[in-house]
């Protein structure tokens, strides 16, 4: 199966600066996501980047499917940024996404 | 708009014991539905997925079960529970296979 990997796994930012956040994975995809998942455990979808780029607001996405590597750009990092990122990859089979180990993001006021 | 519901939010349990959590989604139909296991906080891990009523498919051989006896209900179960079954157990759904999830809250299951 996809294997998936992030880096770094740990990140430790001031409020204000920016941020990019990798996501390796060893096969062809045609289904990437990225997801913030809160203090309380709560997930949220950031992105559906199978390829190509996507912005909202101070987040953007990119996603090289040949190269098989997405990177999380947050642009002007606020203490609510905080948390868990993880990206989770998948073939064509059902929507089922293997993930990776998250980015640990701290930012400090 | 869509909704996706998860309960109960916390479980102790102890060991031996069933297991019964519950998903169900809102405002949509077909979905597909997941569930995962999240261990310290870190790596999520496909437990079951379903594509429709009756379709279950599994990930992983384990002591659990799930079902999806109604479009936008999912049920994840255990007939014993065992220590190594504590977790953060989460629900998710997705209009088609090429689309985004949507996670519920999670349970956070412990297992005593």
């Amino acid at each position: 199966g996809i294997q998936v990997e992030q880096s770094p796994p740990d990140l430790i930012l001031q409020e204000g600066a920016n941020s990019t956040l990798r996501c390796n994975f060893s096969d062809s995809v045609n289904n990437l996501q990225w997801f913030h998942q809160n203090p309380w455990g709560q997930l949220i979808n950031l992105f559906y980047i199978p390829s190509g780029t996507k912005q909202n607001g101070r987040l953007s996405a990119t996603t090289v499917a040949t190269e098989r590597y997405s990177l999380l750009y947050i642009s002007s990092s606020q203490t609510t940024d905080s948390g868990v990122y993880f990206c989770g990859a998948g073939g064509t089979s059902y929507g089922k996404l293997t993930f990776g180990q998250g980015t640990i993001l701290t930012v400090h006021p | 708009s869509q909704t996706i519901h998860q309960w109960p939010a916390t479980l102790v349990q102890p060991v031996g014991s069933p297991l019964s959590l519950e998903c169900t989604v809102e405002g949509t139909s077909n979905p597909n539905l997941y569930w995962y296991r999240q261990a310290a906080g870190r790596g999520l891990q496909l437990l079951f997925y379903s594509v429709g009523i009756g379709q279950i498919s599994s990930e992983v051989p384990q002591n659990l079960s799930a079902s999806r006896p109604q479009d936008r209900q999912f049920i994840l179960s255990s007939k014993k529970l065992l220590l190594s079954d504590s977790g953060f157990y989460l629900c998710a759904w997705s209009p088609i296979s090429s689309a985004g999830y949507t996670f519920g809250s999670g349970t956070r299951l412990t297992v005593v």
